[in-house]
């Protein structure tokens, strides 16, 4: 079993909708991290948090300690928003991350 | 762009060929990593540098070896390597090599091995 398990792997929406990318994990951390990566291979870090949640524009990120559960939403999707999405949680000196939510949002 | 840049972008070697992978930070951070990006798997962690020594081998095979000259740039050096070894590198940075620290990634060096 992964230290880090994401759901779903893959989900396609359709424009505007509202959705939900969960990540639950085994180990102790320091910070949770959501990144955001293009066709084409780039990374882009959108959240690292310890407690309670943030908010990016249309993106947020919720973290429960207590239930080692975090949660990445995206309001009023758009395609635009297609890419994978990876949970990452950082442990002592390096991350551990999961294996990825592949969006699809169509027009 | 975030700071993070990698040269090449994509390389095709054979298995007998020697190659390195560049990676150059301008963000003055002084951890460095090299992670491995296989079809359907998590990123994995290579290597860790924090300043220029390395902290983490997470049981590369030798056939990869890393160097890092200064806290700005960092190699990886490719020798005999096999095809399931095709995949996509990236380069990363933060400011300290702890998990609480966001990383900068670079965008990658797509890697076929013949």
């Amino acid at each position: 079993k992964n230290e880090v398990e994401q759901s779903p792997q893959n989900l396609t929406a359709q424009e505007g909708e509202f959705i939900t990318i969960n990540c639950s994990y085994s180990v102790g951390i320091s910070a949770l991290h959501w990144l955001q990566q293009h066709p084409g291979g780039g990374i882009v870090s959108l959240f690292m948090l310890s407690s309670g949640k943030k908010k990016h524009g249309r993106l947020i990120a919720t973290i429960n300690i207590q239930e080692k559960h975090s949660s990445l939403h995206i309001t009023a999707s758009h395609p635009r928003d297609s890419a994978v999405y990876i949970c990452a949680v950082g442990s002592t000196d390096k991350l551990i991350f999961g294996t990825g939510t592949r969006l699809q949002v169509f027009p | 762009e975030t700071g993070v840049t990698q040269t090449p972008r994509h390389l095709v070697m054979g298995m007998t060929n020697k190659k390195s992978l560049k990676c150059e930070q301008h963000l003055g951070h002084n951890a460095m990593y090299w992670y491995k990006q296989s079809a359907k798997k998590p990123l994995e962690l290579m290597f860790v540098y924090n300043f220029k020594e390395q902290t983490e081998n997470n049981s590369v095979p030798s056939r990869f070896s890393p160097e890092c000259p200064n806290s700005s740039h960092l190699f990886l050096h490719l020798h005999t390597l096999q095809p399931e070894d095709s995949a996509l590198y990236l380069c990363a940075s933060s400011p300290n090599s702890a998990g609480a620290y966001e990383q900068y990634f670079g965008p990658g060096t797509r890697l076929t091995v013949t």
